[in-house]
């Protein structure tokens, strides 16, 4: 069984300044890794993934993560924040493999403060 | 446009009864997925479906049934014996490598 723990519930920023949302997760076999945005009353949108291959991944809005095998860690970045960007952040894991059974953290409610 | 679509917005339910809310994709994804999303939670599965006639229980499946009689269309019906029902309902459809969400059902009960 997968587990996915985000560390912090809600994380507050001023405009422009640098942000990192962590995300930990627990899991016996190999996973795919997910990023996902969701805005008031909507759906959720994929910010990025991470398959394989280069551990540094780049997504839209200028969010990147890092996959970190040895700490089961990937955690969100972006290097300055627009007041668009106050959402809700989930990370999410899948198996490899089998259906796209994805387990979710339970979000990060990021604040952009002017 | 391609995509998912679930119907109604938002929708509310007396105690006691069972409703119906509609998950309809055209992605031609043979997967789709029901979520339930509450304050502080996360989103935890309800069912999911790989295959037409064919379904499996996810976490919280107690008090909510599916149905997947077209590879289109993946109603799911909230029973009364859910007992909190009062939820942000999200139904997504995928591939191997990526999930697609639906906009959502905000499901209320009076």
């Amino acid at each position: 069984a997968q587990s996915v723990t985000q560390l912090d519930s809600q994380v507050p920023v001023f405009e422009e300044a640098p942000v990192e949302l962590r995300c930990n997760y627990s899991s016996s076999v190999s996973v795919y890794l997910f990023w996902y945005v969701q805005y008031p009353n909507q759906g959720l949108q994929l910010l990025l993934k991470y398959l394989s291959g280069s551990t540094l991944v780049k997504g839209i809005n200028g969010f990147e993560a890092e996959f970190n095998k040895s700490q089961t860690s990937f955690h969100l970045r972006k290097p300055s924040v627009h007041i668009s960007d106050t959402a809700e952040y989930f990370c999410a894991v899948s198996p490899l493999g089998g259906a796209q059974k994805l387990v979710f953290g339970q979000g990060t409610r990021l604040t952009i403060n002017p | 446009d391609g995509g998912i679509t679930q119907s109604p917005k938002y929708l509310f339910r007396k105690e006691g009864q069972n409703v119906t809310l509609s998950c309809e994709q055209n992605l031609n994804h043979d997967a789709m997925y029901w979520y339930r999303q509450d304050p502080g939670q996360g989103l935890r599965l309800i069912y999911y479906s790989q295959i037409v006639n064919d379904f499996q229980k996810g976490d919280i499946a107690e008090g909510y049934s599916v149905s997947r009689e077209k590879k289109e269309s993946f109603p799911l019906t909230v029973t009364s014996a859910q007992k909190n029902p009062t939820a942000f309902y999200l139904c997504a459809s995928g591939g191997n490598t990526e999930a697609f969400f639906g906009q959502g059902t905000r499901l209320t009960v009076v």
